[in-house]
């Protein structure tokens, strides 16, 4: 089982919807947990941050954790074509200092 | 977000020859660099862990002795491919945990990467 899991879509979704990426993560002594956006060719651009249990609101970001179910949510509101890219879930131990990525979720927003 | 620089943006060598790629944390102070490497279509692969003034942790699989690491300052490490070949052909991306206190204490941002070609 891997560490960190994500479905690796392609995610395709209208423009002007919700994008929902889910993220679930094995070791329960995790503690801070973060969504990038990683556009093809380019290098990983953080979004989000999230460290406690319920909902962080960022633009039109939205970040959920739940830390009893051991997932991670990301949903994107009136997504736009820009937002197609691969969305990658992150997780850090407590006592760890590298992050745990998956393997990402492949985004598509058509016009 | 804080800001990590890399340089160069990208590189092209001949076998054989090293690579130095420099990453800098601009804005910030950085307890901890990691180095990834990523091939096209694939996930990011972490190569390294290094901390200001000790030696780097490499992963798994990951030569030490081709892949030097110098982490000399909070805000700057090198990366250094020696006797690079065209299998290390890659995109190198830096990565900088901030060491600050409150919300940004666990933050990780990411350089804009090195992309290496090897003749």
């Amino acid at each position: 089982q891997k560490e960190v899991e994500q479905n690796s879509g392609p995610l395709s979704v209208p423009e002007g919807a919700i994008a929902s990426l889910n993220c679930t993560y094995s070791d329960r002594g995790s503690q801070s947990f973060f969504w990038y956006r990683q556009y093809s060719g380019k290098s990983p651009e953080l979004i989000m941050s999230i460290y406690s249990n319920g909902d962080k609101e960022d633009g039109r970001f939205t970040a959920q954790l739940n830390k009893a179910s051991q997932y991670v949510s990301l949903l994107i509101r009136d997504s736009q074509p820009s937002d197609s890219a691969t969305y990658l879930c992150a997780v850090r131990a407590a006592a760890g200092n590298k992050l745990t990525f998956g393997g990402g979720t492949r985004v598509l927003v058509k016009p | 977000g804080a800001v990590v620089s890399q340089h160069p943006s990208w590189v092209i060598c001949k076998s054989g020859t090293s690579v130095k790629i420099e990453c800098r944390s601009l804005d910030f102070q950085a307890t901890t660099m990691f180095w990834y490497r990523q091939f096209p279509k694939q996930s990011l692969m972490l190569m390294a862990t290094s901390n200001e003034g000790s030696k780097a942790t490499y992963e798994q699989g990951v030569e030490k002795d081709k892949f030097l690491i110098n982490h000399a300052s909070l805000t700057l490490s090198t990366l250094t491919v020696t006797s690079a070949h065209p299998e290390d052909s890659s995109f190198y991306i830096c990565s900088a945990r901030v060491i600050a206190s409150g919300r940004k204490a666990d933050t990780q941002y990411f350089g804009p990467g090195t992309r290496l070609t090897v003749l």
